[in-house]
């Protein structure tokens, strides 16, 4: 069965600081992998799709990386700012289906 | 346009109610999904209807009634939940049902049962 793991759990940092979020999955026979953003109380907001075929995708101060080799992928923010705080989710499909399968998540505070 | 409504944002009921949540998106996706969401969890499958025919069933208790009458509609029937079925459901949507293809959720449905 697919896992997905997310560390840190939590993260706190200060404004403007660069940042990586780590996300390690069990399966590297992944067709994609998606990374999310969850505001309190909210919906998810997909900030990134990285297909397998790919190594990377960026998307302003977004930047997510893909390994299958080693299971993991990345999420690289630039210059942290306060409206950057929130929930980071990546999640992956399990056995190639559309069934996704997210990680815990890691909170991320950015501090003014 | 990437977005799909969901409505009540908000939804509190008692055990014996019958309810019901609306997910609706008109980005011409046919596949649809329901997740449940409990608090600091992340989300879990539910159902998934692909071309309007139910798909997925991730063994979800017969309480939660899934429909899709057409390819921009997804509703969830509740009925005699109980209190631990309290939590987020988020709707998704996706162009087709596969792997490929990415994922846009809505905003959710806070619910509560007392």
């Amino acid at each position: 069965k697919q896992e997905v793991t997310q560390i840190p759990a939590a993260l706190s940092v200060p404004e403007g600081e660069n940042l990586v979020l780590n996300c390690s999955f069990t399966d590297s026979a992944i067709y994609n992998l998606q990374w999310f953003r969850q505001d309190p109380g909210k919906g998810l907001t997909s900030l990134l799709l990285i297909q397998s075929s790919q190594r990377e995708q960026t998307s302003g101060r977004l930047n997510a990386s893909l390994d299958k080799s080693s299971g993991r992928s990345t999420l690289y923010i630039a210059a942290s700012q306060p409206g950057d705080s929130a929930t980071y989710l990546c999640a992956d499909t399990q056995g190639g289906s559309e069934k996704l399968v997210f990680g815990k998540g890691t909170k991320l505070t950015v501090n003014p | 346009d990437t977005e799909v409504t969901q409505t009540p944002k908000h939804l509190v009921m008692g055990m014996t109610n019958k309810k019901s949540l609306k997910c609706e998106q008109h980005m011409g996706h046919r596949a649809m999904y329901w997740y449940k969401q409990k608090a600091k969890k992340p989300p879990e499958l539910m159902f998934v209807y692909s071309y309007e025919k139910l798909s997925i069933n991730e063994s979800v208790p017969s309480r939660f009634s899934p429909e899709c009458p057409n390819s921009s509609l997804l509703n969830l029937h509740l009925h005699a939940l109980q209190p631990e079925d309290s939590a987020l459901y988020l709707c998704a949507s996706s162009q087709v049902a596969s792997a490929s293809y990415e994922q846009y959720f809505g905003p959710g449905t806070r619910l509560t049962v007392t």
